[in-house]
């Protein structure tokens, strides 16, 4: 089983309409959630992070954990063609010793495509 | 402008031969990171350095090596060793916003080829 999975893409949705992007980790010590976005050929940048059962708005983009469920996933509202991108899902544990840096395992990623 | 920089944005490699890619950070970060991403992958860590004269082997470091002689900077050799080179290479810093929330930012990152 991999550390973090995404689900399957790619995923194409109309714009204004709303993309669902799912990811599972299998570390139930995991602590912190990161979505990234990486348009092609270019470096992923932070959307949103959480790490708190529930969820986390900020502007059209929604985050949801369920630690239990060890299930976290992206919703993104009102989608746009400039949402089209590859999006990573990334988790962090503490290390072992409870050393203050974790390192991220990243998912292999969704490809979004929004179409007008 | 505060960021990370990366160079060279390509690199083309010959057989047998070592090249380094270079990483430069400005925003007072601590901990960096290298990642190498294959199509159609997610990032995988390489490398990693919490503070400087300290790093740590990620999930593939055979055939690479690093140094961490300058907060600022943190470059990563591609040796002989490593077979399969060709991958795109990202480099990161890091910045805690709370106890749990240590949050990457990346470099634009470097494209190697081998030739």
């Amino acid at each position: 089983q991999k550390e973090v999975e995404q689900n399957s893409g790619p995923l194409s949705v109309p714009e204004g309409a709303i993309a669902s992007l799912n990811c599972t980790y299998s570390d139930r010590g995991s602590q912190s959630f990161f979505w990234y976005r990486q348009y092609s050929g270019k470096s992923p940048e932070l959307i949103m992070s959480i790490y708190s059962n529930g969820d986390k708005e900020d502007g059209r983009f929604t985050a949801q954990l369920n630690k239990a469920s060890q299930y976290v996933s992206l919703l993104i509202r009102d989608s746009q063609p400039s949402d089209s991108a590859t999006y990573l899902c990334a988790v962090r544990k503490l290390e072992a010793g409870g050393t203050s840096y974790g390192k991220l395992t990243f998912g292999q990623g969704t490809i979004l495509t929004v179409h007008p | 402008d505060g960021g990370i920089t990366q160079s060279p944005k390509y690199l083309f490699r010959k057989e047998g031969q070592n090249v380094t890619l270079s990483c430069e950070q400005n925003l007072n970060h601590d901990a960096m990171y290298w990642y190498r991403q294959d199509p159609g992958q997610g990032l995988r860590l390489i490398y990693y350095s919490q503070i400087v004269n300290d790093f740590q082997k990620g999930d593939i470091a055979e055939g690479y090596s690093v140094s961490r002689e300058k907060k600022e900077s943190f470059p990563l050799t591609v040796t002989s060793a490593q077979k399969n080179p060709t991958a795109f290479y990202l480099c990161a810093s890091s910045r805690w916003d709370g106890p749990f929330d240590e949050k990457l930012f990346f470099g634009s990152g470097t494209q190697l080829s081998v030739l």
